[in-house]
């Protein structure tokens, strides 16, 4: 069975740093690209960034682009996002998700969805 | 980036179909052919409904179904039933290097 689970959210200052993690298991976690995905409260989904199965191809929403960063472990089968220089419209509900190809960039669709870990940016 | 754009809802009576556009440009949906829908009840994660425009994950049932005309995408879902509410999201690689999802349908059953 394919499980994600996200950790690290919480309250955060404007302007703070927060680490988002994700822990898989019950697939080869080397072999697929992995995306973070947001959700503000009562809004739609914004895909924030991918990394492919090698590190090799990362990408991000302009919205987040030099502020946060993407990263994969794959000796601990885990996912992270720092996020630096947190604004209140990054407040959401992240979710960890796994893509459906190894190289995201060309082209991606997300099969698999963790629960979401939720980051509150308040002073 | 834009998103892509959808109805904010659509409604149909048990046993009907419905159909929910997702509407980009030639730089993405347009452009090639992974498109993919999601389902999200509330307070749920979303769920992968339909994948590279046509098909259909593993345990979705064939009353889902996808296709896609030049820049516009579109979910059907058939023989509506009670479960079908919620809410219904379309997303597409773009050509500039990103993921793109739409603004999100409500789908209603009378």
């Amino acid at each position: 069975e394919v499980q994600l689970v996200e950790s690290g959210g919480g309250l955060v200052q404007p302007g703070r740093s927060l680490r988002l993690s994700c822990a898989v298991s019950g697939f080869s976690f080397d072999d697929y690209a992995m995306h973070w995905v947001r959700q503000a409260p009562g809004k739609g989904l914004e895909w924030v960034s991918g990394i492919s199965w090698n590190s090799g191809s990362i990408g991000y929403a302009d919205s987040v682009k030099g502020r946060f960063t993407i990263s994969r472990d794959t000796a601990k089968n885990s996912l992270y996002l720092q996020m630096n220089s947190l604004r209140t419209e990054d407040m959401a509900l992240y979710y960890c998700v796994k893509g459906g190809w190894a190289d995201w960039t060309n082209g991606d669709y997300f099969d698999y969805w963790g629960q979401g870990t939720l980051v509150t940016v308040s002073s | 980036q834009s998103a892509l754009t959808q109805p904010a809802s659509v409604s149909g009576s048990p046993g009907q179909s419905i159909t929910i556009s997702c509407t980009g440009t030639s730089s993405d949906i347009g452009n090639n052919h992974y498109v993919s829908w999601y389902q999200q009840h509330p307070g749920k994660a979303p769920k992968l409904m339909i994948y590279e425009v046509t098909d259909r994950p593993s345990g979705i049932s064939f009353r889902f179904s996808g296709s896609k005309s030049a820049n516009t995408a579109s979910l059907t879902i058939s023989g509506l039933q009670p479960e079908d509410e919620a809410d219904y999201y379309c997303s597409s690689f773009s050509r500039s290097g990103t993921m793109l999802f739409g603004g999100g349908t409500k789908v209603t059953v009378l």
